[in-house]
Order: C-alpha cells, then sequence, then structure tokens
C-alpha cells in the first residue's frame, strides 16, 4: 500500500527540548517537503529536498533542522531555537517529472 | 513574494452549488491546484488545472481559470456533508525552482 506516513500523529514536548518528527514514503519520489500550518493560515514552508544528501530552507526554516539521507525518509528536528513550535506539521512528495505534491496525515505538536 | 487571496469561510445549504474562489498574483502558473483538507488530517489533492485551460470539470468539481484576471474558481455541486472541509487554492509557478503557494484556505460549512 504506498503512501506517505507520519509519525507521530499528536507530540507533546516540554519548552527547551529537541523534538524529531517522522515522514516516510514508498512512493519512490525523489523530492520531499515540510509545510507548517496554523490555525487561519496556510501551509508556509520550512525545509525541502529535491534529492538525496541535499536539502535547501524554505521561507520558516529558522529553528529546525532536517536530513535526507536516504530516499524514502526526510525528518524534522524542532529544535529549542524555534520560539513558537506549537503547530500541524505536514510532509509532503512529489515524484519526477511532475508538480504535484501528496501529502502525508500531519503531525500536531503541541509545546507544554 | 507571490501571494494567493482566498476568503476565510463560506456556508451553503445542502444540495446548492458552493462556489470557492481564489485570486493569485504569479502570472507564471502553470499547474493550479485545488485541496482539501478534513479535520486533524493532511492535504488531500482534489484537482488541478493547467494555465493553458479555462475550464476543467469533474464529476460534481468544476474549476474555471480567468489567467487574464489571474482568478481560480472551484464549483461543487449538490454539496454533501462529506463536503464540509478546508479547501486550499495552491498556484504554482513556471520554473522547475518555483514553489507552490498555499492560500489561507476557505473552511467550507454545510447548513442543512
Amino acid at each position: 500500500d504506498g503512501g506517505i506516513t507520519q509519525s507521530p500523529k499528536y507530540l507533546f514536548r516540554k519548552e527547551g527540548q529537541n523534538v524529531t518528527l517522522s515522514c516516510e514514503q514508498n512512493l519512490n519520489h525523489d523530492a520531499m517537503y515540510w509545510y507548517r500550518q496554523d490555525p487561519g493560515q496556510g501551509l508556509r514552508l520550512i525545509y525541502y529536498s529535491q534529492i538525496v544528501n541535499d536539502f535547501q530552507k524554505g521561507d520558516i526554516a529558522e529553528g529546525y533542522s532536517v536530513s535526507r539521507e536516504k530516499k524514502e525518509s526526510f525528518p524534522l528536528t524542532v529544535t529549542s531555537a524555534q520560539k513558537n513550535p506549537t503547530a500541524f506539521y505536514l510532509c509532503a512528495s512529489k515524484g519526477e517529472g511532475t508538480d504535484t505534491q501528496y501529502f502525508g496525515p500531519g503531525t500536531r505538536l503541541t509545546v507544554l | 513574494g507571490e501571494d494567493v487571496e482566498q476568503s476565510l469561510f463560506l456556508s451553503v445549504r445542502e444540495g446548492d452549488s458552493s462556489v470557492i474562489n481564489c485570486t493569485y498574483t504569479d502570472s507564471s502558473s502553470t499547474y493550479l491546484y485545488w485541496y482539501k483538507q478534513e479535520p486533524g488530517a493532511g492535504l488531500q489533492l482534489l484537482t488541478y488545472i493547467f494555465s493553458n485551460m479555462d475550464m476543467k470539470q469533474d464529476q460534481r468539481l468544476t474549476v474555471l481559470l480567468n489567467k487574464k484576471d489571474k482568478h481560480l474558481s472551484l464549483r461543487i455541486a449538490d454539496t454533501q456533508t462529506g463536503d464540509s472541509a478546508i479547501y486550499f487554492c495552491a498556484p504554482k509557478g513556471y520554473s522547475s525552482a518555483s514553489k507552490i503557494i498555499f492560500g489561507s484556505g476557505t473552511r467550507l460549512s454545510i447548513r442543512p
């Protein structure tokens, strides 16, 4: 069953802690993306990767880090430097020769 | 930067047609997407239109594109309770480096 999975669905973190959100896809897509969604706002791009071992900052990369060691995986770390990390985080991927992005189910991060 | 504008809310009666409007600024947009987001879920690709088309119909969905005015609309015929969701307009620019820009989303609610 092909698709994009994100885990966990809900995540709670104490202020000052780093936390890593998982994103896995078995669609054989080259490109992967991380977005942040806040209530009443559109999606804002955090980081993206067009190929393994390469990634670029999006519009709001400060306080976040990523890695792309495998084609299937693109984990996002929310660091303690991110001043307002409570949000819904969405991962997406895109195949070669197309511009269409497909989304995972999202992870809701709450900082206590 | 490029911008996408949508109304935040739309309320329609069950069985009526819903029309969700979007205006965008990037005149180089080639693909213009509509995504649907149900509560607590990721984004689901609903439909899209190429910039060289002015209309696309897919069952109950009709997309209209006025490229001159940079206006995109999504019409849902015979709106059902299952259509309650947030709908995002998302144009993508011409170059391969262009990102998809998401509107703030229109929350569609259905009245009995």
